[in-house]
């Protein structure tokens, strides 16, 4: 089955604790995102990548690391996280076009809910 | 910069209604418009995508329409049932900066009531 999963889905944590969460695609996609949902403000992309070790800054991403070293995985770090990084984060991918006025769907994964105390 | 809106934020409708669900865009420069179901626990399940060359796409009893121009998109619900219930996102992808990336509104939570 085609999917993005992420892993893992719950998370509490306490400020400071480095944490790691993993994305997973297996599609094939070249094009991965991080994105973050906060109430009232939607969903904020944090990073984002075209392909291996090709990652960029997307709207929101202080406090964020991210890594590319396999097609299929785009692990979301937090280096030193803060109770305003809690949020309910999804991990997305999709092919990338080989012009701009074709992209298609983004599939997302399941989410990941984390709270930093 | 590009802003998304869906109004209203929260609708009940009782079973069997045909049903209507906003998004306006302020910047009418994109390539395409994704409508999304999020159900509570779940992901964001894709459901309709529109290329700005399109004006419409349908699926089943969902049909979505698109108006560049004056930056609206309508997502048309048949027959609702208890299990369309969910909150529903549109997100554009503009032509401005990145088109990889997706901008989207904040939602419309949807309740079907029997």
């Amino acid at each position: 089955e085609a999917q993005v999963t992420q892993n893992p889905r719950y998370l509490i944590t306490v400020t400071g604790k480095k944490l790691t969460v993993t994305c997973s695609q297996n599609m094939n996609h070249e094009y991965m995102s991080w994105y973050r949902q906060d109430p009232g403000l939607g969903l904020r992309q944090i990073y984002y990548s075209m392909n291996v070790e090709v990652t960029d800054k997307g709207d929101v991403p202080e406090g964020y690391k991210v890594s590319r070293k396999e097609k299929r995985n785009f692990p979301l770090i937090l280096e030193s996280p803060s109770p305003n990084q809690t949020s309910l984060y999804f991990c997305a991918s999709s092919f990338i076009p080989i012009a701009e006025t074709l992209w298609n769907e983004q599939f997302f994964g399941p989410g990941t809910r984390l709270t930093v105390l | 910069k590009q802003e998304v809106t869906q109004i209203p934020a929260a609708l009940s409708v009782p079973e069997g209604e045909n049903l209507v669900l906003n998004c306006s865009f302020t910047d009418s420069a994109i390539y395409n418009l994704q409508w999304f179901r999020q159900d509570p626990g779940k992901g964001l399940t894709s459901l309709l995508l529109i290329q700005s060359s399109q004006r419409e796409q349908t699926s089943g009893r969902l049909n979505a329409s698109l108006d560049k121009s004056s930056g609206r998109s309508t997502l048309y619900i048949a027959a609702s049932q208890p299990g369309d219930s969910a909150t529903y996102l549109c997100a554009v992808r503009p032509v401005a900066g990145t088109a990889s990336k997706l901008t989207f509104g904040t939602g419309t939570r949807l309740q079907v009531t029997l």
